[in-house]
């Protein structure tokens, strides 16, 4: 089956611009997470979704939100873009994750954002 | 939030095994320990996890302490593509995986 896709795979833009990220999660799969990945940080939390819901957010400033849809298909978005949002952001899909379970998540190939 | 350490980089020769290390002291009694690989310009690789007992798939063995406080990663012959940078991560019931820097694998041919 087709894996976690993501669009755009490059984005260049501009200080004080805003960009939307989209994450299709594999096929049957409700949880979608975001991470976003610099080579100073490392792999830093975002948000994960849950049947459209938004279930755990890491410590990220609100200019960054995201949101599911019904089909389990995702999206991030970033305001007032910054300099340091530069980064490679990732989405990653679960089939679900039940209390008392841990399901191995399964990873894009991400988007590098550049931000000029 | 538990975290885990782990050697900034190993060698090993190819086809040779290869056991990576990972403490996580404050790791409690519900986290599960994953370990996931990024191969470079990729995005991160589910390899394992697991709570109490070892674990074997294909790709890997999981070796944990009996008090659970570190772990072990085993490729049982390591090959060039294994070269990565591989991940010891922890992941609570509120779901949420903490990652740390991770140790890169250098396989020498």
């Amino acid at each position: 089956k087709a894996g976690v896709t993501q669009t755009p795979r490059y984005l260049i833009k501009t200080r004080g611009q805003q960009v939307t990220l989209s994450c299709s999660p594999i096929s049957g799969h409700r949880s979608v997470s975001w991470y976003q990945q610099t080579p100073g940080q490392g792999l830093q939390f975002l948000f994960e979704y849950f049947s459209e819901t938004q279930r755990n957010k890491g410590n990220f400033p609100g200019r960054f939100s995201g949101r599911q849809f019904s089909n389990s298909r995702s999206e991030m978005n970033v305001s007032t873009l910054e300099l340091g949002d530069s980064a490679l952001y990732l989405c990653a899909s679960s089939f679900t994750l039940s209390r008392g379970q841990s399901y191995e998540q399964y990873f894009g190939p991400g988007t590098r954002l550049t931000v000029t | 939030d538990a975290k885990t350490t782990q050697p900034n980089s190993m060698e090993s020769n190819e086809e040779e095994p290869v056991h990576l290390p990972c403490n996580h002291s404050t790791i409690s009694g519900t986290d599960y320990i994953h370990w996931y690989r990024q191969l470079p310009s990729q995005g991160p690789e589910y390899v394992i996890h697991g709570l109490t007992s070892n674990v074997n798939n294909r790709m890997a063995s999981l070796a944990i302490a009996e008090d659970r406080k570190s772990s072990t990663l085993i490729l049982h012959r390591a090959t060039l593509r294994d070269a990565a940078v591989y991940y010891c991560i922890l992941r609570d019931v509120a779901y949420q995986l903490i990652w740390g820097a991770g140790t890169k694998l250098i396989i020498k041919p």
